[in-house]
Protein backbone atom coordinates (compact mmCIF):
# COMPACT_ATOMS: atom_id res chain seq x y z
CA UNK A 1 0.00 0.00 0.00
CA UNK A 2 1.33 3.74 -0.72
CA UNK A 3 1.13 5.52 2.18
CA UNK A 4 3.07 7.31 5.45
CA UNK A 5 3.73 4.62 7.79
CA UNK A 6 5.45 5.34 11.16
CA UNK A 7 7.52 3.09 13.76
CA UNK A 8 6.50 2.55 16.60
CA UNK A 9 3.35 2.75 16.92
CA UNK A 10 3.69 2.93 20.90
CA UNK A 11 6.52 3.90 22.92
CA UNK A 12 6.86 3.77 26.98
CA UNK A 13 9.92 4.91 28.13
CA UNK A 14 11.47 6.24 31.36
CA UNK A 15 12.33 9.90 31.79
CA UNK A 16 15.80 10.80 30.69
CA UNK A 17 16.16 7.99 28.35
CA UNK A 18 17.17 8.52 24.59
CA UNK A 19 14.27 7.40 21.47
CA UNK A 20 13.84 7.13 18.45
CA UNK A 21 10.75 7.10 15.83
CA UNK A 22 11.01 6.52 12.24
CA UNK A 23 8.78 7.15 9.62
CA UNK A 24 8.99 6.26 5.97
CA UNK A 25 6.61 7.44 2.88
CA UNK A 26 6.30 5.66 -0.69
CA UNK A 27 4.09 8.12 -2.16
CA UNK A 28 7.72 9.91 -4.20
CA UNK A 29 6.89 13.14 -1.95
CA UNK A 30 10.03 15.40 -1.40
CA UNK A 31 9.07 17.32 2.27
CA UNK A 32 8.20 15.86 5.38
CA UNK A 33 6.90 16.88 8.41
CA UNK A 34 7.09 15.70 12.23
CA UNK A 35 4.02 17.45 14.36
CA UNK A 36 3.26 16.91 17.75
CA UNK A 37 -0.44 16.45 19.10
CA UNK A 38 -0.61 17.18 22.81
CA UNK A 39 -3.57 15.43 25.28
CA UNK A 40 -5.37 18.43 24.32
CA UNK A 41 -5.47 17.31 20.73
CA UNK A 42 -3.07 20.68 19.34
CA UNK A 43 -1.34 19.26 16.47
CA UNK A 44 1.60 21.44 16.21
CA UNK A 45 4.65 21.11 13.87
CA UNK A 46 7.98 20.69 14.94
CA UNK A 47 10.15 20.12 11.66
CA UNK A 48 10.10 20.22 8.16
CA UNK A 49 12.94 18.18 5.62
CA UNK A 50 12.59 19.39 2.15
CA UNK A 51 15.23 16.98 0.23
CA UNK A 52 16.63 16.39 3.28
CA UNK A 53 17.77 19.66 4.38
CA UNK A 54 15.76 20.96 7.56
CA UNK A 55 13.75 24.26 6.76
CA UNK A 56 11.36 24.54 9.69
CA UNK A 57 12.49 24.71 13.11
CA UNK A 58 9.59 25.76 15.47
CA UNK A 59 11.11 26.43 18.68
CA UNK A 60 11.75 22.91 19.57
CA UNK A 61 14.50 21.93 22.11
CA UNK A 62 17.29 20.71 20.56
CA UNK A 63 16.83 17.47 22.21
CA UNK A 64 14.65 16.62 19.22
CA UNK A 65 16.91 16.29 16.41
CA UNK A 66 15.30 15.26 12.88
CA UNK A 67 17.43 13.04 10.35
CA UNK A 68 16.28 12.38 7.11
CA UNK A 69 18.49 9.67 5.46
CA UNK A 70 16.95 10.02 2.16
CA UNK A 71 13.96 11.83 1.03
CA UNK A 72 11.23 8.82 2.29
CA UNK A 73 12.78 8.60 5.28
CA UNK A 74 12.87 11.13 8.30
CA UNK A 75 13.34 9.92 11.85
CA UNK A 76 12.89 11.93 15.47
CA UNK A 77 15.42 11.59 17.76
CA UNK A 78 14.89 12.55 21.21
CA UNK A 79 17.57 12.80 23.70
CA UNK A 80 17.01 13.07 27.52
CA UNK A 81 13.03 12.05 27.93
CA UNK A 82 11.29 14.63 30.26
CA UNK A 83 7.48 14.44 31.30
CA UNK A 84 6.47 16.90 28.96
CA UNK A 85 7.40 15.26 25.40
CA UNK A 86 4.50 12.75 26.17
CA UNK A 87 2.41 13.40 23.32
CA UNK A 88 1.26 11.62 19.89
CA UNK A 89 3.54 12.32 17.33
CA UNK A 90 2.97 12.63 13.68
CA UNK A 91 5.00 12.30 10.46
CA UNK A 92 3.37 14.11 7.47
CA UNK A 93 4.84 13.83 3.66
CA UNK A 94 3.94 16.46 1.02
CA UNK A 95 4.29 16.13 -2.95
CA UNK A 96 6.21 19.87 -4.22
CA UNK A 97 3.86 21.88 -5.87
CA UNK A 98 1.16 20.45 -3.79
CA UNK A 99 -0.65 21.80 -0.78
CA UNK A 100 -1.71 18.81 0.77
CA UNK A 101 -0.21 17.28 3.46
CA UNK A 102 -0.45 13.30 4.15
CA UNK A 103 -0.18 12.52 7.69
CA UNK A 104 1.15 8.66 9.10
CA UNK A 105 -1.17 6.69 11.49
CA UNK A 106 1.29 8.65 14.89
CA UNK A 107 3.63 7.17 17.88
CA UNK A 108 2.32 7.85 21.32
CA UNK A 109 5.24 8.67 23.22
CA UNK A 110 4.85 7.99 27.06
CA UNK A 111 7.14 9.05 29.21
CA UNK A 112 7.04 7.96 32.95
CA UNK B 1 0.65 35.19 14.39
CA UNK B 2 -1.69 32.89 12.37
CA UNK B 3 -4.27 31.80 14.66
CA UNK B 4 -7.34 29.06 13.92
CA UNK B 5 -10.36 28.20 16.01
CA UNK B 6 -12.93 25.83 15.92
CA UNK B 7 -16.08 25.50 17.35
CA UNK B 8 -18.12 23.94 18.96
CA UNK B 9 -15.69 21.80 20.83
CA UNK B 10 -17.97 19.04 20.60
CA UNK B 11 -21.16 18.67 18.90
CA UNK B 12 -23.67 15.49 19.24
CA UNK B 13 -25.87 14.70 16.50
CA UNK B 14 -28.86 12.23 15.47
CA UNK B 15 -28.39 10.09 12.45
CA UNK B 16 -29.68 12.69 9.60
CA UNK B 17 -29.47 16.10 11.83
CA UNK B 18 -27.89 18.16 9.61
CA UNK B 19 -25.26 21.16 11.30
CA UNK B 20 -22.40 22.72 10.54
CA UNK B 21 -19.06 23.17 12.08
CA UNK B 22 -17.26 26.21 12.26
CA UNK B 23 -13.57 27.51 11.46
CA UNK B 24 -12.33 31.02 12.11
CA UNK B 25 -9.14 32.46 11.20
CA UNK B 26 -6.53 35.05 11.17
CA UNK B 27 -3.75 34.83 9.22
CA UNK B 28 -1.47 37.18 7.19
CA UNK B 29 -2.39 36.86 3.51
CA UNK B 30 -4.28 32.84 3.09
CA UNK B 31 -2.47 30.90 0.97
CA UNK B 32 -4.96 27.90 1.41
CA UNK B 33 -7.27 26.11 4.52
CA UNK B 34 -7.23 22.72 5.27
CA UNK B 35 -10.06 20.24 6.21
CA UNK B 36 -8.76 16.77 7.97
CA UNK B 37 -10.75 14.22 9.32
CA UNK B 38 -9.02 12.12 12.97
CA UNK B 39 -10.25 8.98 14.33
CA UNK B 40 -9.37 8.12 17.14
CA UNK B 41 -5.67 6.99 17.19
CA UNK B 42 -5.05 7.58 13.97
CA UNK B 43 -3.43 10.21 11.74
CA UNK B 44 -5.40 13.30 10.15
CA UNK B 45 -7.15 12.30 6.87
CA UNK B 46 -7.09 14.56 4.39
CA UNK B 47 -10.58 15.98 3.34
CA UNK B 48 -10.49 19.48 1.49
CA UNK B 49 -8.53 22.42 0.12
CA UNK B 50 -10.05 25.70 -0.63
CA UNK B 51 -8.42 28.79 -1.63
CA UNK B 52 -10.42 31.69 -1.96
CA UNK B 53 -13.51 33.17 -0.38
CA UNK B 54 -16.74 32.29 -2.47
CA UNK B 55 -15.12 28.78 -3.16
CA UNK B 56 -16.65 25.29 -2.08
CA UNK B 57 -15.74 21.90 -2.15
CA UNK B 58 -17.73 18.29 -1.76
CA UNK B 59 -17.44 15.06 -1.02
CA UNK B 60 -20.50 12.72 0.07
CA UNK B 61 -22.07 14.63 2.97
CA UNK B 62 -19.48 16.96 3.58
CA UNK B 63 -19.77 20.72 2.20
CA UNK B 64 -17.05 22.79 3.02
CA UNK B 65 -17.10 26.94 2.29
CA UNK B 66 -14.91 29.66 2.76
CA UNK B 67 -14.84 33.48 3.12
CA UNK B 68 -12.44 35.56 4.59
CA UNK B 69 -12.64 35.43 8.08
CA UNK B 70 -14.05 31.40 8.58
CA UNK B 71 -14.82 28.16 6.50
CA UNK B 72 -17.86 25.98 7.37
CA UNK B 73 -18.20 22.44 7.35
CA UNK B 74 -21.33 21.71 6.51
CA UNK B 75 -22.58 17.92 7.16
CA UNK B 76 -26.05 17.30 6.04
CA UNK B 77 -27.80 13.96 6.82
CA UNK B 78 -25.00 12.44 9.11
CA UNK B 79 -24.34 9.03 9.31
CA UNK B 80 -22.65 7.15 12.75
CA UNK B 81 -19.13 6.60 10.44
CA UNK B 82 -19.60 10.66 10.35
CA UNK B 83 -18.34 10.53 13.78
CA UNK B 84 -14.91 11.60 14.17
CA UNK B 85 -12.91 14.82 15.21
CA UNK B 86 -12.35 17.38 12.36
CA UNK B 87 -9.62 19.57 12.30
CA UNK B 88 -9.17 23.01 10.32
CA UNK B 89 -5.79 24.12 9.44
CA UNK B 90 -4.40 27.40 7.81
CA UNK B 91 -1.58 28.03 5.10
CA UNK B 92 0.06 31.41 5.01
CA UNK B 93 1.45 32.99 2.14
CA UNK B 94 4.45 34.29 3.75
CA UNK B 95 5.71 30.49 4.79
CA UNK B 96 7.91 29.16 1.91
CA UNK B 97 7.37 25.72 3.35
CA UNK B 98 3.95 24.95 3.80
CA UNK B 99 3.45 25.17 7.37
CA UNK B 100 0.03 24.16 8.63
CA UNK B 101 -1.27 25.96 11.43
CA UNK B 102 -4.30 23.50 12.79
CA UNK B 103 -7.28 24.33 15.41
CA UNK B 104 -7.96 22.23 17.94
CA UNK B 105 -10.65 20.75 16.32
CA UNK B 106 -14.46 19.94 17.11
CA UNK B 107 -15.53 16.25 18.15
CA UNK B 108 -18.78 15.14 16.41
CA UNK B 109 -20.47 11.75 17.52
CA UNK B 110 -23.44 10.98 15.32
CA UNK B 111 -25.76 8.67 16.96
CA UNK B 112 -27.76 6.01 15.28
Amino acid sequence: DTAVSQTPKYLVTQMGNDKSIKCEQNLGHDTMYWYKQDSKKFLKIMFSYNNKELIINETVPNRFSPKSPDKAHLNLHINSLELGDSAVYFCASRRRGWNEQFFGPGTRLTVL
Amino acid sequence: EDQVTQSPEALRLQEGESSSLNCSYTVSGLRGLFWYRQDPGKGPEFLFTLYSAGEEKEKERLKATLTKKESFLHITAPKPEDSATYLCAVQAENTGFQKLVFGTGTRLLVSP
